[in-house]
C-alpha cells in the first residue's frame, strides 16, 4: 500500500517557467513532509521541508504548499532552470517514528532550454 | 558537510553469494538508513538503526540483515543474493531531532547474474 504517492513519473517545462511537482498521500498522521531531489549516480539531496502546523514554506525558487484537508503537497519551481532536471521524491514522516521517510516513487523533471 | 561514504559504486555478484555493503558517516549520527530505489517504486526502507547494536526493520527487510557495531558505520547484508536484489541500494544517516534532514551517500548500484 503506497502511502506516498506521486503519479506523474516526468515533467517537462521550458526554461524559465513554472515547474509544479505534485504528492498525495493517504496517511493523516504524517506530520512531516520533505522534497528531495536526484541526479542520476548520485545519492538524493535534501531541497525543502514543511511541518503540517504550516501550509506553505519559501526557500529562493523552491516553495512547497501543504492542503492537509486534500492530503496533498506541492512544490513548485520558479524560474526552472536547466540544472533543475532531476528526478523529485516527496517523502513524509511522523514525528514519533525517529525520522523514519516514507518516500514516493519520484518525478522525473526535464527543463528544456 | 555532511559526508555519508558507501564502499563500492558498482558491484556485480553472482546469485548465492553473501553480498556486504558498507556504509560510513562521519557527523557522529545517531540515526542510520538503508533503503533501495528501483524505478517506478520510489525509496524503499530496508533496515535502520538508532544507535550502535540496535536495528529495525523497514518495509522490505526479507532476504537482508544488517550490522551496527560503530556508530559510524552501517552494514547491509544479502545472506545469499538473488536476481530479484538487482538495485540501486542507498544509505542515509541523520541526527536524532525531530526534524533532521536525511543526509545519502551516492549509492551502490548491485546487479546479481
Amino acid at each position: 500500500d503506497q502511502q506516498v504517492k506521486q503519479n506523474s513519473p516526468s515533467l517537462s517545462v521550458q526554461e524559465g517557467r513554472i515547474s509544479i511537482l505534485n504528492c498525495d498521500y493517504t496517511n493523516s498522521m504524517f506530520d512531516y513532509f520533505l522534497w528531495y531531489k536526484k541526479y542520476p549516480a548520485e545519492g538524493p539531496t535534501f531541497l525543502i521541508s514543511i511541518s503540517s502546523i504550516k501550509d506553505k514554506n519559501e526557500d529562493g525558487r523552491f516553495t512547497v504548499f501543504l492542503n492537509k484537508s486534500a492530503k496533498h503537497l506541492s512544490l513548485h519551481i520558479v524560474p526552472s532552470q536547466p540544472g533543475d532536471s532531476a528526478v523529485y521524491f516527496c517523502a513524509a514522516s511522523f514525528n514519533n517514528q525517529g525520522g523514519k521517510l516514507i518516500f514516493g516513487q519520484g518525478t522525473e523533471l526535464s527543463v528544456k532550454p | 558537510d555532511v559526508k555519508v561514504t558507501q564502499s563500492s559504486r558498482y558491484l556485480v555478484k553472482r546469485t548465492g553469494e553473501k553480498v556486504f555493503l558498507e556504509c560510513v558517516q562521519d557527523m557522529d549520527h545517531e540515526n542510520m538508513f538503508w533503503y533501495r530505489q528501483d524505478p517506478g517504486l520510489g525509496l524503499r526502507l530496508i533496515y535502520f538503526s538508532y544507535d550502535v547494536k540496535m536495528k529495525e526493520k523497514g518495509d522490505i527487510p526479507e532476504g537482508y540483515s544488517v550490522s551496527r557495531e560503530k556508530k559510524e558505520r552501517f552494514s547491509l547484508i544479502l545472506e545469499s543474493a538473488s536476481t530479484n536484489q538487482t538495485s540501486m541500494y542507498l544509505c542515509a544517516s541523520r541526527a536524532g531531532g525531530a526534524t533532521d534532514t536525511q543526509y545519502f551517500g551516492p549509492g551502490t548500484r548491485l546487479t546479481v547474474l
